[in-house]
């Protein structure tokens, strides 16, 4: 089983309207945590937003927004008043077994591509 | 915030020859390092996880002896793909993690293009 699942291989969304990217997860962890990244064209993954299992608080950051379902094992980004420059690969990740902060691999999802039209 | 840097960013060899990527963290100590390839249009598979002063952790299907890493100081860690192929080519980026609890990213590198011909 996919431990990390993005459904939506590509999305086109209007410039300033939100857009929701979905991701599940399967982990029998009670430990771990979810992280969205961005990858540019240019490949560099930049570190978006981070929810840990125990975090009672959806995680936000500026524009980004984490919708955490813990019992549907979902982690939805959400981006507010999407820009032109929003327009890349975006990828769910999840660790797993946390006990030594940031010591833990990552299991990436096959990402979303978004483009975001003017 | 923490910076990783990786060089070189492109690289070209030869099917048979052997190239060495570099990851440095710059302004932080990293007691890990994870190596990724990235095929285009695909996902980030790991490829094993390098402890500072121990031998790599790879991952089931990577073979150790074509991807030598090694990780001699808590800023550097190399990747080296022996006798290279083209079915190497790919995108390879590493990531750290610092060695301070309050840090719970993985900070990455810019990535490095490998073209094998």
């Amino acid at each position: 089983a996919q431990k990390i699942t993005q459904t939506q291989p590509g999305m086109f969304v209007q410039e300033k309207e939100a857009v929701t990217l979905d991701c599940t997860y399967d982990t029998s962890d009670q430990s771990y945590g979810l992280f969205w990244y961005k990858q540019p064209s240019s490949g560099e993954m930049i570190f978006l937003i981070y929810q840990g299992s125990y975090d009672e608080q959806n995680a936000t950051e500026g524009r980004y927004s984490l919708n955490f379902q813990k019992a549907r094992k979902s982690a939805n980004l959400v981006i507010s008043a999407s820009q032109l420059g929003d327009s890349a690969m975006y990828f769910c990740a999840m660790r797993e077994g946390v006990t030594n902060f940031g010591n833990e691999k990552l299991t990436f999802g096959t990402g979303t591509r978004l483009t975001i039209i003017p | 915030g923490a910076v990783v840097s990786q060089h070189p960013s492109r690289v070209i060899c030869k099917s048979g020859t052997s190239v060495k990527i570099e990851c440095r963290s710059l302004d932080f100590q990293a007691t890990t390092m994870f190596w990724y390839r990235q095929f285009p249009k695909q996902s980030l598979m790991l490829m094993a996880t390098s402890n500072e002063g121990s031998k790599a952790t790879y991952e089931q299907g990577v073979e150790k002896d074509k991807f030598l890493i090694n990780h001699a100081s808590l800023t550097l860690s190399t990747l080296t793909v022996t006798s290279a192929h083209p079915e190497d080519s790919s995108f390879y980026i590493c990531s750290a993690t610092g060695t301070s609890g309050g840090s719970y990213e993985q900070y990455f590198g810019p990535g490095t293009r490998l073209t094998v011909t």
